[in-house]
Formats: C-alpha cells, sequence, structure tokens
C-alpha cells in the first residue's frame, strides 16, 4: 500500500469543526483513499471513503485534492466521542485480498 | 447493524501454550482477517483469507499462528506455544469482497500472557 503522511496530533474543541489532513503524493490511478479511526480500547471503525469525487456520510465529509496527492477529512461538529486516532489509509482496489496497512494516524483531542 | 463479535474479550495465558482465539464475521463477508496491536503500537496486519484458504500473510505470521473456518461462521486464530512478545489486542475483521467495501472489526481480544 502507497504511503500516507499524517500530523501525530491535533486538538480541537468541542462542537467546532475539525479538519484532519493526509498527504499521500505517491497514491495510483487505482488506490482509493480511505479514513478510519479508533477510539480507546476498541477497534478500528470505518469512518469514509473515496476516489476522486468528494464524498459525504453520516459521520464526516472527505474532501480529495483535485491532483489526488491530498486529502482531507472533515467532522462537522466535533463530539467527545470523536477523540481516536485517525487512520489515512491508501488501498489498492486491484489487490487481490483487499488488507488495510495502519499507519500511526492522528490522534484526536476533543476538548470540552 | 451487523457486527463482527470476538470471544473471548481478554484471554490469559502461560508462556507455552496454545490459545484459540474466536471471532464470527459479518455472515455474506467473503473476506477475513487478523490483525494484532501490541499496547502503544500500530494495528499490524497478520493474515487474510478467502475462499477457505491463507491468501497473504504478514512476516508475523509465523509456524506458530495458524486460521480456520471450521464451519462458515467461525473463524479462529490459533497460537500454538504463546510467548510472552505475542501479548497484544487481537482484532478481526471482514470485508463483503467488492473493491472498494470497507473492512469491519471487532472489538478484539486482548491476550496477556505471563
Amino acid at each position: 500500500d502507497a504511503k500516507t503522511t499524517q500530523p501525530n496530533s491535533m486538538e480541537s474543541n468541542e462542537e467546532e469543526p475539525v479538519h484532519l489532513p493526509c498527504n499521500h503524493s505517491t497514491i495510483s490511478g487505482t488506490d482509493y483513499i480511505h479514513w478510519y479511526r479508533q477510539l480507546p480500547s476498541q477497534g478500528p471503525e470505518y469512518v469514509i471513503h473515496g476516489l476522486t469525487s468528494n464524498v459525504n456520510n453520516r459521520m464526516a465529509s472527505l474532501a480529495i485534492a483535485e491532483d489526488r496527492k491530498s486529502s482531507t477529512l472533515i467532522l462537522h461538529r466535533a463530539t467527545l466521542r470523536d477523540a481516536a486516532v485517525y487512520y489515512c489509509i491508501l488501498r489498492d482496489s486491484g489487490g487481490s485480498n483487499y488488507k488495510l496497512t495502519f499507519g500511526k494516524g492522528t490522534l484526536l483531542t476533543v476538548n470540552p | 447493524e451487523p457486527e463482527v463479535t470476538q470471544t473471548p474479550s481478554h484471554q490469559v495465558t502461560q508462556m507455552g501454550q496454545e490459545v484459540i482465539l474466536r471471532c464470527v464475521p459479518i455472515s455474506n463477508h467473503l473476506y477475513f482477517y487478523w490483525y494484532r496491536q501490541i499496547l502503544g503500537q500500530k494495528v499490524e496486519f497478520l493474515v487474510s483469507f478467502y475462499n477457505n484458504e491463507i491468501s497473504e500473510k504478514s512476516e508475523i505470521f509465523d509456524d506458530q499462528f495458524s486460521v480456520e473456518r471450521p464451519d462458515g461462521s467461525n473463524f479462529t486464530l490459533k497460537i500454538r506455544s504463546t510467548k510472552l512478545e505475542d501479548s497484544a489486542m487481537y482484532f478481526c475483521a471482514s470485508c463483503g469482497g467488492e473493491y472498494h467495501s470497507p473492512l469491519h472489526f471487532g472489538n478484539g481480544t486482548r491476550l496477556t500472557v505471563t
């Protein structure tokens, strides 16, 4: 899987928007951009994914740069429950087993 | 919403003993995975399983590890002769199999080897 770069940590205040950046300058044309998060003492949880266009779901929005070399996960109103490690992962759609390779992610702290 | 379930939530074993970690993936999923996370470290891929055989395994997945899907619903990870360094959270995951479908993870089994 191609490499991504994320800040080690970010801080936000409750009920404010959060923009979590991810750089993936070596992304290939068949790589999907996936975001997962891991709440304390839980398994990773799928958040959102996209290929080229921006995506929205009930949890978050994903903004993908036009050249696809970076993306931003947007939490529109952070809650205390959103405190977690957020992972940006490139996943090759041509891969044979669809596994994910996790990096260190961004530790998001949400202040009340 | 269907979910991946893992049992037990916590397993304590003595060094050298065998352990079996159990997982029930989402019923219509086709791909199955085990990952582990040593305390304070990254989530690491161990093995993927498809069509009743291992499709990929990492360097961590050596001869002491084995996986099985014995009855079409359970997916197990066996660790023979456990070592202290096997202490970790072990996560099972499953995936529907479409090329962009997400992985669904269980909440893990915490294995403590004493």
